[in-house]
């Protein structure tokens, strides 16, 4: 069974730059993936930040950025503000309409 | 703008059944194909099933395979998901989500999700 792993949490400084990645158990990610990384705050559904690996979703900041780091999606947020505390999920695209979601990282801004 | 709104959530005892619904705004949602995702109480988002424009494919997640039937009714505009022989691990908050194609994927919009708990 394919397992997505994300960092269980992940802190920041305000300002400062953040990177969160989403890998995963057996094998690389590659864009072949299509990753993709949402945003939620409690009780919200989450939120479109970045899809295909790399497209920001309309009308969301510029900080925040997606790539390919080595064998993993990854999320980068530059200058990093308070309202980014939030929840992050990657979703790897399978193939034959089978996504598989990471555990989420628990980003603190302090 | 597309807007989708779950609803039939609820109580419900283990192996009971529920069936959630989901409408969507606009005259194309016989082209949009659609995901179920869940979220139980504090934890992670988990996919659960998907369905196509034109439900030729139907896929779950193993967790809910025989036990949940996704379907929809393009005349409606709506979404379904049936859930039988109910189980506590099953409580979550249930979202429908469109799946946009273009060569790859985006999942938008979503919708607020609905609730259902499993418990006696």
């Amino acid at each position: 069974q394919t397992v997505v792993t994300q960092e269980p949490s992940f802190s920041v400084s305000p300002g400062g730059t953040v990177t969160l990645t989403c890998g995963l158990s057996s094998g690389s990610v590659s864009t072949s993936y299509y990753s993709s990384w949402y945003q939620q705050t409690p009780g919200q559904a989450p939120r479109t930040l970045i899809y295909n690996t790399n497209t920001r979703s309309s009308g969301v900041p510029d900080r925040f950025s997606g790539s390919i780091l080595g064998n993993k999606a990854a999320l980068t947020i530059t200058g990093a503000q308070a309202d980014d505390e939030s929840d992050y999920y990657c979703v790897l695209y399978m193939g034959s309409g089978i996504w598989v979601f990471g555990g989420g990282t628990k980003l603190t801004v302090l | 703008e597309v807007q989708l709104v779950e609803s039939g959530g609820g109580l419900v005892q283990p192996g009971g059944s529920l069936r959630l619904s989901c409408v969507a705004s606009g005259s194309t949602f016989s082209s949009y194909n659609m995901n179920w995702v869940r979220q139980a109480p504090g934890k992670g988002l988990e996919w659960v099933s998907y369905i196509s424009s034109s439900s030729s494919t139907i896929n779950y997640a193993d967790s809910v395979k025989g036990r949940f039937t996704m379907s929809r009714d393009n005349a409606k505009n709506s979404l379904y998901l049936q859930m039988n022989s109910l189980r506590a691990e099953d409580t979550a908050v249930y979202y429908c989500v469109r799946v946009v194609w273009s060569g790859y994927f985006r999942f938008d919009p979503w919708g607020q999700g609905t609730l259902v708990t499993v418990s006696s």
